[in-house]
């Protein structure tokens, strides 16, 4: 089974910084990496997948990258709705289907 | 819109069962694979079960296979799990979600329904 860490668990920041999430896989997974946005009392909502690719629909302020066991999710600019858990979702090597134990980005 | 609604959540005692629903409604649910995950505060998000459109390919987590059965009746655009035999640690949200693009098996699940919660306790 391919275990995502996520880094780091909390990550403090203001409006209209630059947020930057990790995600590391256990093993190689390619580009086959997805990034989920969940808010309190909602479903996470799929941000990027490909590792790099956005979802429609997602501002152009989030981007991902990375390939094999390291990635990552940036938003350029927070927004106040940026606020929210983010988690990274690997399907290269399935069943199963992993998720990482998410980041928090909160408000400073 | 598309649009993802689970139902059949509940309180059941250890051992018992529960049938949750998942009603799609704007796309055909014929041309997608579908997946149940389920999250829980100590274990987070954690994949279920994925079926393939037709519903000929059926993959579950270790943690569920032998006792929660995915099917899926696209002429009702409707999923389901049927859960036996629960158990405490199966108390969670569950989510149905399709995978992005249709025709493919890829893993990537957008979008996802409001969950419905299931207590599994005495």
């Amino acid at each position: 089974e391919v275990v995502l860490t996520q880094s780091p668990a909390t990550l403090s920041l203001s409006p209209g910084e630059r947020a930057t999430l990790s995600c590391r896989a256990s093993q190689s997974i390619s580009n086959y990496l997805a990034w989920y946005q969940q808010k309190p009392g909602q479903a996470p909502r799929l941000l990027i997948y490909e590792s790099s690719k956005r979802a429609t629909g997602i501002p152009a302020r989030f981007s991902g990258s990375g390939s094999g066991t390291d990635f990552s999710l940036t938003i350029s600019s927070l927004e106040p709705e940026d606020f929210a858990m983010y988690y990274c979702q690997q399907c290269s090597i399935w069943p199963p289907f992993t998720f990482g134990p998410g980041t928090k980005v909160d408000m400073k | 819109q598309v649009q993802l609604v689970e139902s059949g959540g509940g309180l059941v005692k250890p051992g018992g069962s529960l049938r949750l629903s998942c009603a799609a409604s704007g796309f055909r649910l014929s041309d997608y694979y579908m997946s149940w995950i389920r999250q829980t505060p100590e274990r987070g998000l954690e994949w279920v079960s994925y079926i393939s459109s037709s519903g000929s390919l059926i993959f579950y987590a270790d943690s569920v296979r032998g006792r929660f059965t995915i099917s899926r009746d696209n002429a009702k655009n409707s999923l389901y799990l049927q859960m036996n035999s629960l158990r405490a640690e199966d108390t969670a949200f569950y989510y149905c979600a399709r995978d992005l693009r249709p025709m493919s098996r890829e893993g990537w699940f957008d979008p996802w329904g409001q969950g419905t919660l299931i207590t599994v306790s005495s």
